[in-house]
């Protein structure tokens, strides 16, 4: 049983275009995040919701924008993608906000060409 | 803020031989600590956690690290290695009530037969 699932695993798109990727978890959490990891295998985190709310915005541009339909999503759309956008896009999710550890899904990996 | 260190990029071992990264961390209270590892093209895993009370923790797949306040770490240890644990080590730390985590740029681990 896949915990924290995300979908597609892979994109390949070219500049300008629009694009969702989804996740979904399992294990009844309540906070479901989204990280960036770049090309230098860099993690940074990017949002964080609890219980359908907008806890965390980590100066993402406003082409980026989550939404959350449950607690048990957590959708990214990302607008007019650009190169700089290519990176593999973790969702990751956690019981509650006590910072207690999170749970990673697979990963999307982004291109755009 | 927070920060988190790994001061090896890139460490080779030989299979059977005994395993430490370190993990430095900057943080003015008590962190929470945590080590994932990522295989290649796959998500994070959860490898071990710290919170509080026993500093030595043991982890999944026979991993254990060590919280040292004094010296600000957080390294990670395996005995003897195996083959299967080539992959990337991030090491990450957060606090409490705070929903994320802060992640160290990873050290790359390479086993040679």
């Amino acid at each position: 049983d896949t915990a924290v699932s995300q979908t597609p695993k892979y994109l390949v798109t070219q500049m300008g275009n629009d694009k969702s990727i989804k996740c979904e978890q399992n294990l009844g959490h309540d906070t479901m995040y989204w990280y960036k990891q770049d090309s230098k295998k860099f993690l940074k985190i990017m949002f964080s919701y609890n219980n359908k709310e907008l806890i965390i915005n980590e100066t993402v541009p406003n082409r980026f924008s989550p939404k959350s339909p449950d607690k048990a999503h957590l959708n990214l759309h990302i607008n007019s993608l650009e190169l700089g956008d290519s990176a593999v896009y973790f969702c990751a999710s956690s019981h509650d906000v006590s910072g207690r550890g999170q749970y990673f899904g697979p990963g999307t990996r982004l291109t755009v060409t | 803020a927070q920060s988190v260190t790994q001061p090896d990029i890139h460490i080779t071992v030989s299979e059977g031989a005994s395993l430490e990264l370190r993990c430095n961390y900057s943080y003015g209270a008590t962190p929470y600590l945590f080590w994932y590892v990522q295989s290649p093209g796959q998500g994070l895993q959860l490898l071990l956690k710290y919170f509080s009370g026993d500093t030595l923790v043991q982890g999944i797949k026979g991993f254990e690290a060590e919280f040292k306040r004094s010296q600000s770490s957080f390294n990670l240890r395996k005995p003897s290695v195996h083959w299967s644990d080539a992959a990337e080590y991030f090491c990450a730390v957060g606090r409490q009530g705070a929903q994320k985590l802060v992640f160290g740029q990873g050290t790359r681990l390479t086993i040679n037969p």
